[in-house]
């Protein structure tokens, strides 16, 4: 069964702080990663998309990495700010289809604190 | 360039009524997706349109959940009836095929 586990579940960090969120997948065949963003009340926002090849992306303060051999990525944070408190999402999808076949994670929601 | 538009933005109803939700998707998006998000938990696609033809509705609740794109544009999901269990954000999502899922803000439904 695809499945999609991210940890923690919630992470409290002081404003300026560095964090990184886990994301441990058994999807198969793999596609492709993505990293969401998600803020309370809006719909998630796509940050990074990383394929089989890539083992790390970047955008802006935010850095993911892949493991495709361990199906291991997590997302860095780096220097938080405030605006960065919402769900992160982690979502695979297999090969050669679109986000209707992917599997989604249950996020882990980030609060960060002045 | 205009994001996913979805109405209503909040609805409370009871048990046992319907609801709709309307969403138009970015122009020129062929496909797309209806998702329910439950509180702490991450989308679970309903399903998933191309054009006005129906890809994958495996996981929609076809005894009482209906989806219709009549006219390969925008779309409407019902709940008839409603159970307390249906209360979620429901999300719709659009995309040319094979690329990117752009959400938008979804609707977030309580049933009392």
């Amino acid at each position: 069964k695809n499945q999609v586990e991210q940890s923690p579940q919630s992470l409290i960090i002081l404003e300026g702080k560095n964090c990184t969120l886990q994301c441990n997948y058994t999807v198969s065949p793999f596609s492709n990663l993505r990293w969401y963003k998600q803020d309370t009340g809006r719909g998630p926002v796509s940050l990074t998309i990383m394929t089989f090849s890539e083992n790390t992306k970047s955008n802006g303060r935010y850095t993911a990495t892949l493991d495709a051999d361990t199906k291991q990525s997590s997302l860095h944070i780096t220097a938080s700010q405030l605006s960065d408190s919402a769900s992160y999402i982690c979502v695979v999808s297999i090969y050669n289809t679109n986000a209707g076949k992917s599997t989604f994670g249950d996020g882990t929601t980030l609060t960060v604190k002045p | 360039e205009a994001g996913v538009a979805q109405s209503p933005r909040y609805k409370i109803i009871e048990k046992r009524q319907s609801v709709a939700f309307w969403c138009n998707p970015i122009s020129g998006h062929a496909t797309l997706y209806w998702y329910q998000q439950i509180l702490g938990q991450g989308p679970k696609l309903l399903i998933q349109f191309q054009n006005n033809g129906v890809v994958d509705d495996s996981q929609l609740p076809k005894d009482r959940f209906s989806a219709e794109r009549l006219k390969g544009v925008d779309s409407t999901l019902k709940i008839q009836p409603a159970k307390l269990e249906d209360s979620a954000v429901y999300l719709c999502a659009s995309s040319l095929e094979s690329s990117e899922a752009f959400f938008g803000q979804g609707t977030r439904l309580t049933v009392v």
